[in-house]
């Protein structure tokens, strides 16, 4: 049973690209939460969503960031034109209903040149 | 605002000793209070989860309290060993009216733990 897998573990970008973040949720979980962690700072929610569905985008920039978890495969966090401000390391978490446990992807690090 | 203070930032321990880790929390309305271990370069793994009705959970050597009239918790660790050595964050969850659960998440910034020998 494997955990909650993202990838790629490290991206590199230069300013203006795009960059795609995969997260495949632990087996039997249909809620995705997607979170950023600066150096030295907790994680700051970003978004959740359920298969097919966006919960709360509350904690993501309106502009250059779209989530998605489509029927089939895994959820995609997209920022459009990166800019050095948006180098972080992005984790993936889910889990069964929401207030149950909570498990973590090994997080994507972001590096935009 | 929900908030999530750790105490200390840091700490340094020799291999074997226990050491205590310090929470204080104001989040509202409050559903349940969880402790994560993340290694360097790793996402967090949970450690603990507490209700509001629970004072004590254990896990191995780890032993978490929560007071929810002082809305303060404790982590502490026994016998340390040298992979003890991590970031330990108290991550506060708040109630929702949404129905869709609790799932709304307030991260403390960590305490890192550096076990030596």
């Amino acid at each position: 049973n494997a955990g909650v897998m993202q990838n790629p573990r490290h991206l590199v970008r230069r300013r203006g690209q795009e960059a795609r973040l995969r997260c495949s949720p632990m087996k039997g979980h249909s809620h995705v939460y997607w979170y950023r962690q600066l150096p030295e700072e907790g994680l700051k929610f970003m978004v959740y969503l359920q298969k097919e569905n966006i919960i709360d985008e509350s904690g993501m920039p309106k502009e250059r960031f779209s989530a998605e978890f489509p029927k089939e495969g895994p959820s995609i966090l997209r920022i459009q034109q990166v800019v050095r401000g948006d180098s972080a390391a992005y984790f993936c978490a889910s889990s069964p209903p929401p207030g149950q446990a909570r498990f973590f992807g090994s997080g994507t690090q972001l590096s935009v040149l | 605002k929900n908030q999530v203070e750790q105490s200390p930032q840091s700490l340094i321990i020799l291999e074997g000793k226990n050491c205590t880790l310090q929470c204080n929390y104001t989040v509202s309305p409050f559903s349940n209070l969880r402790w994560y271990k993340q290694d360097t370069g790793r996402g967090p793994v949970s450690l603990t989860i507490m209700t509001f009705s629970e004072n004590t959970k254990s896990n191995g050597r780890y032993t978490a309290t929560l007071d929810a009239d002082t809305k303060q918790s404790s982590l502490h660790i026994t016998a340390s060993q040298l992979s003890d050595s991590a970031s330990y964050i108290c991550v506060v969850s708040a109630s929702t009216n949404s129905g869709a659960g609790s799932y709304q998440l307030t991260f403390g910034k960590g305490t890192k733990l550096s076990v030596i020998p």
